[in-house]
């Protein structure tokens, strides 16, 4: 089975654009959640959907934004981008409801913002 | 206080060694503890996990949970330099369908040859 695939890999942008980060879980799950990985705040959850809907949010503001399509693929956006979003933006696919440790991460994206 | 408290190192053993890696906690509701490993460029990758409290064993390495402390650790016993990541605990609560975990900002690990 294919893992899960974040796309891009990288990516810079610069202050005040938008951006839209994807990620395609692995086949047959329906859960993806996204976490943000700083070096000064560590690993932060950001949103979880479930079958197209949010599930649960993360202490961030809302120009983090997510969604989910009916094959489960997911996008979240950051619009006004800062320089404190350069990160790295995880995704995890889930399949079972319940399941916390059975998450499976991807490579991530890392976005820089200048 | 963060909910869940690492101490990031860096840590560095020679091969062989007995690695023991920590995390303390706040949230008693906690139920369900994890380690994940991250190599650089990576994705983090479950090693272990242990619902509520006690231990756990796979291969060289060892899992234990104390709830009455909000104290977990990971041992890993034999270290090998292919060892050498950050290791992540992560939190989560029980029920409810979600899968939101509670990292630990990791602890670096070198294994030296």
């Amino acid at each position: 089975k294919a893992g899960v695939t974040q796309t891009p890999r990288y990516l810079i942008k610069t202050r005040g654009q938008q951006v839209t980060l994807s990620c395609s879980p692995i086949s047959g799950h329906r859960s993806v959640s996204w976490y943000q990985q700083t070096p000064g705040q560590g690993l932060q959850f950001l949103f979880e959907y479930f079958s197209e809907t949010q599930r649960n949010k993360g202490n961030f503001p809302g120009r983090f934004s997510g969604r989910q399509f009916s094959n489960s693929r997911s996008e979240m956006n950051v619009s006004t981008l800062e320089l404190g979003d350069s990160a790295l933006y995880l995704c995890a696919s889930s399949s079972m409801p319940g399941q916390p440790y059975e998450q499976y991460f991807g490579p991530g994206t890392r976005l820089t913002v200048t | 206080q963060k909910e869940v408290e690492q101490d990031p190192g860096p840590l560095s053993v020679p091969e062989g060694a007995i690695v023991s890696l920590n995390c303390t906690y706040s949230n008693s509701a906690f139920q369900y503890f994890m380690w994940y490993r991250q190599y650089s460029r990576k994705g983090p990758e479950l090693l272990m996990y242990t619902y509520s409290s006690g231990n756990k064993e796979d291969g060289r390495f060892t899992a234990q949970v104390d709830k009455s402390s909000k104290y977990i650790s990971l041992f890993i016993r034999d270290s090998q330099p292919s060892d050498s990541a950050t290791y992540l605990c992560a939190m989560s609560l029980s029920g409810a369908g979600s899968y939101q975990l509670t990292f630990g900002k990791g602890t670096k690990l070198s294994v030296i040859p």
